[in-house]
Order: C-alpha cells, then structure tokens, then sequence
C-alpha cells in the first residue's frame, strides 16, 4: 500500500490532454515538493517534474504539474503514442524521514 | 554525459546477499547524494535508503534497517549497495539514482536526476 495514492490508469487518445492525480497527506505533499517520474516500459524511471512544476532540459512544455493543499495532478497535452508509460508522483515525507511515492498511472495512448 | 551505469543481473539463493554497484560518471561523484529505490515485479517503486559519497553518511529506510549497507570508493567514482539475508520477496530490480547536491539547502529531499539502467536480483531456491 503506498503512502501517495495515484489512480491505477488513465488513458486518452492522440492530441487530447490528460490529468494524473496524486493525493498525500500534510506530512508529505502538504509541506514538501511533488515530484512526477516517467518510465518507459522495461526501462527506468525518468525525471519529468520536480518541485510541483519545474521541467528538467529536454522535457517538453506538454507535461506540466501542480499542487493544491495535499494533493498534486501532472497534465499531458497533445497527447502522443509515445506518452504511453507509467507515471509516479513522490514526495518527501516528514513522519517518515523519508520519499514516498505513489503506486503509479498506466497511462495508455 | 552524466549517467549512471549498475552492475549486471544477480540470481541468489534465499539467506544470501547481494552487492549491486553504481559507477558514476560525467560529474563530481562526491558532490551528489545516491539513493537506491527498488521495484518488485509489477510493482511501484520503494526507496531503500539515501548515500552521501562525501561523507559515506547514509540512512536507510525502516524498511530495510539492519540488512542494507551502502558504501562507496571514490576512487573510481563507484557506489555501493549490499542487501543480505535475501528473501523471495528481495526479487526486483535495483535502481541507483542521483539526488541532490551538497550545495542544495535539503539535498536528501531533492528529486533524482539521472538513475542507473537497473540491476536485476533474483532470490530463488
């Protein structure tokens, strides 16, 4: 059972947008900032977002992220095939000393 | 480039333990934390514990406190993560990934950059 809990799928079709939420509690995204990986089938996982709504070099203006109170969501827009992936939010958590993340999206395409 | 490259597939039997590395490479390895995150088959993903290559200070997750031990040598810019007393439930793969840098005002907090390709361990009788 993971600490930040993501919807098991999600899907869309090519061209729309898409939202993934990620809900948590006030000792980790309440206080602390959200971070969404990407990762591919039969590969690792891939920094998308970090600090709620900040895009490393190289990830495209498609993807972006948000945070409201204890819960945060990450958008796809112009939805590609290639987007098809599974997606996980994480966070640091004060209880716990630690990161947790979410069981992850499998978002189909 | 900066990347990460981990050690090759491991096949262990139950009770026995495991040394997956993670060479670094493209960057100062000492200025950035390590953290080890695992993934079971068809699960999420579980973070083991963080590793400071500078200081060799480290904290693992409850998880796993007494059975993990990270290590470094920083002479060939290369992490260390042991798991002993395996278990079937210790099969998944093993990711090392780079967090935040020494310079960050909460480095263990940081989100991870650049991970390994993952290391494969498999615990069967």
């Amino acid at each position: 059972q993971s600490v930040l809990t993501q919807s098991p799928s999600a899907s869309g079709t090519p061209g729309q947008r898409v939202s993934i939420f990620c809900s948590g509690s006030s000792s980790n995204i309440g206080t602390n900032f959200v971070n969404w990986y990407l990762q591919l089938p039969g590969t690792a996982p891939k920094l998308l977002i970090y600090e709620n709504n900040q895009r490393p070099s190289g990830v495209p203006d498609r993807f972006s992220g948000s945070k409201s109170g204890t819960s945060a969501s990450l958008d796809i827009s112009g939805l590609r095939p290639e987007d098809e992936a599974d997606y996980y939010c994480a966070a640091w958590d004060d209880d716990l000393s630690g990161p947790v993340f979410g069981g992850g999206t499998k978002l189909t395409v | 480039q900066v990347q990460l490259v981990q050690s090759g597939a491991e096949v262990k039997k139950p009770g026995a333990s495991v040394r997956v590395s993670c060479k670094a490479s493209g960057y100062s390895f000492t200025d950035y934390y390590i953290h080890w995150v695992r993934q079971a088959p068809g699960q999420g993903l579980e973070w083991m514990g963080w590793f400071n290559p500078n200081s060799g200070g480290t904290i693992s997750a409850q998880n796993f406190q007494g059975r993990v031990t990270m290590t470094r040598d920083t002479s060939i810019n290369t992490a260390y993560m042991d798991l002993k007393r395996l278990t079937s439930d210790d099969t998944a793969f093993y990711y090392c990934a780079r967090g935040g840098s020494r310079m960050s005002l909460y480095p263990i907090r940081d989100a991870y950059d650049i991970w390994g390709q993952g290391t494969v361990v498999t615990v069967s009788s």
